[in-house]
């Protein structure tokens, strides 16, 4: 199985703040990587996908990069909105596996 | 609107069965694979399994965990997604999404999730 491992498990910056989320895939994945944002008691929400890719309606201030094994997602500007935990997860074979997640708070 | 309405989640004593049910509505739901995801009490997600489409002759693939207790079914005349859970265990307590995938250069990713349905597996 492809182990994915997140850090930091939590985090606290103020609004304004740029912060990165790491991930990394115990083998390469390629560019088929997902991250996904959980706020307190919702669903998981699809933020960016082929790693860098973002899904529409989500905003400009969340951005992916990285390809093969490691990843970041980073929230250029934070905001009180943004509270939540964060995941990655790879795509690309199975098991389909997620990170462990990002608390992120303000 | 495009939404995914899972249901069916309940108290159940190990060992005994349940089925849980997703409701899709607002988009063509034979193009799409569909995934059951799950999340255990304050702990993180964790894939169940997945069903292919027609294309692909609604196969399935499932995670270890799951695999000969657990089975996934769909019915795209109901536009509908299924998971029965057999022999159930007390590590099977957790809110299950359903999830829709979809594809870029033939890989899914999860576009949108269901509510959840929680599943307490309790004596």
């Amino acid at each position: 199985d492809v182990q994915m491992t997140q850090s930091p498990a939590t985090l606290s910056a103020s609004v304004g703040d740029r912060v990165t989320i790491t991930c990394r895939a115990s083998q390469s994945i390629s560019n088929c990587l997902a991250w996904y944002q959980q706020r307190p008691g919702k669903a998981p929400k699809l933020l960016i996908y082929m790693a860098s890719t973002l899904e529409p309606g989500v905003p400009s201030t969340f951005s992916g990069s990285g390809s093969g094994t490691e990843f970041t997602l980073t929230i250029s500007s934070l905001q009180p909105e943004d509270v939540a935990t964060y995941y990655c997860q790879q795509y690309i074979t199975y098991p389909l596996t997620f990170g462990g997640g990002t608390k992120v708070g303000i | 609107e495009v939404q995914l309405v899972d249901s069916g989640g309940d108290l159940v004593q190990p060992g005994g069965s349940l089925r849980l049910s997703c409701a899709v509505f607002g988009f063509t739901f034979s193009d799409h694979y569909m995934d059951w995801v799950r999340q255990a009490p304050g702990k993180g997600l964790e894939w169940v399994g997945r069903m292919r489409n027609k294309a692909r002759s609604y196969t399935t693939e499932y995670a270890a965990s799951v695999k000969g207790r657990f089975t996934i079914s769909r019915d795209d005349s109901k536009n509908s997604l299924y998971l029965q859970m057999n022999s159930l265990k007390t590590e099977d307590t957790a809110v299950y999404y359903c999830a829709r995938a979809s594809s870029t250069s033939g890989r899914w990713y999860f576009d949108l999730w269901g509510r959840g349905t929680l599943v307490t597996v309790s004596s």
